[in-house]
């Protein structure tokens, strides 16, 4: 299973644009890159998943460069509600699609 | 999408006594998984959830200790045994929908005393 690497923390403030980059050096062919957001007392929730190039939903955009070794998630004009920790996952979609999870990228938006 | 329901969502727990944790999908998915996640830690795959027949583990996970069981495509339970503090956690539930997206439940908080 590919290990992946991410920024501890990070801050912001209201209406920035946040970019969390996440490495992946030994992403494998079958991988797809899935990012879930984290509130404290809650459960994992999904933000957006994908294979290469970019994918965007009403939620954020993800980029993936063609060698698949990194991803971006980017949340456009972030608010204080989206203060949580995003986690990277990469895990095929075929038939074993448990996920390993790293440290995960606390995000603090500041007023 | 899916809908999971974990039941308790919260309880208190007298050292060593063991609950079971249950997890409820409104929808058939392909696979279930249990996680678990320390106060201020990451999530830690216990093991997968597998339809009528043994859990898989993950190292440093056992039967002995975390009993799963997964009688059809959308009930599992996690069974925490023997409990002592150290076992105060999260343990949040995991499945994979049809169409290969990976929900999570909202997780059932354990304070063991």
């Amino acid at each position: 299973l590919a290990k992946t690497t991410q920024p501890i923390s990070m801050d912001s403030y209201e209406g920035q644009e946040v970019n969390i980059t996440c490495s992946h050096n030994n992403i494998a062919t079958n991988d797809y890159i899935t990012w879930y957001q984290q509130f404290p007392s809650q459960g994992p929730r999904f933000i957006i998943q994908g294979y290469k190039t970019k994918v965007t939903n009403e939620v954020a955009s993800l980029f993936i460069p063609a060698d698949r070794k990194s991803s971006t998630l980017s949340l456009p004009r972030v608010s204080l509600s989206d203060t949580a920790v995003y986690y990277c996952l990469v895990g095929d979609r075929g038939g074993y699609n448990k996920l390993i999870f790293g440290a995960g990228t606390r995000l603090a938006v500041h007023p | 999408s899916a809908v999971i329901s974990q039941k308790p969502s919260r309880d208190i727990c007298q050292r060593g006594t063991s609950l079971t944790i249950q997890c409820q999908v409104d929808s058939q998915v392909t696979m279930m998984f249990w996680y678990r996640q320390q106060p201020g830690q990451s999530l830690t795959l216990i093991a997968t959830a597998n339809q009528g027949s043994e859990a898989t583990y993950e190292s440093g996970f056992v039967i002995d200790k975390f009993p799963i069981s997964r009688p059809n495509l959308t009930f599992s339970t996690l069974t925490v045994s023997n409990m002592s503090p150290e076992d105060s956690s999260i343990y949040l539930c995991s499945v994979v929908t049809i169409g290969n997206t990976i929900y999570f439940g909202e997780g059932s908080w354990l304070t063991v005393v």
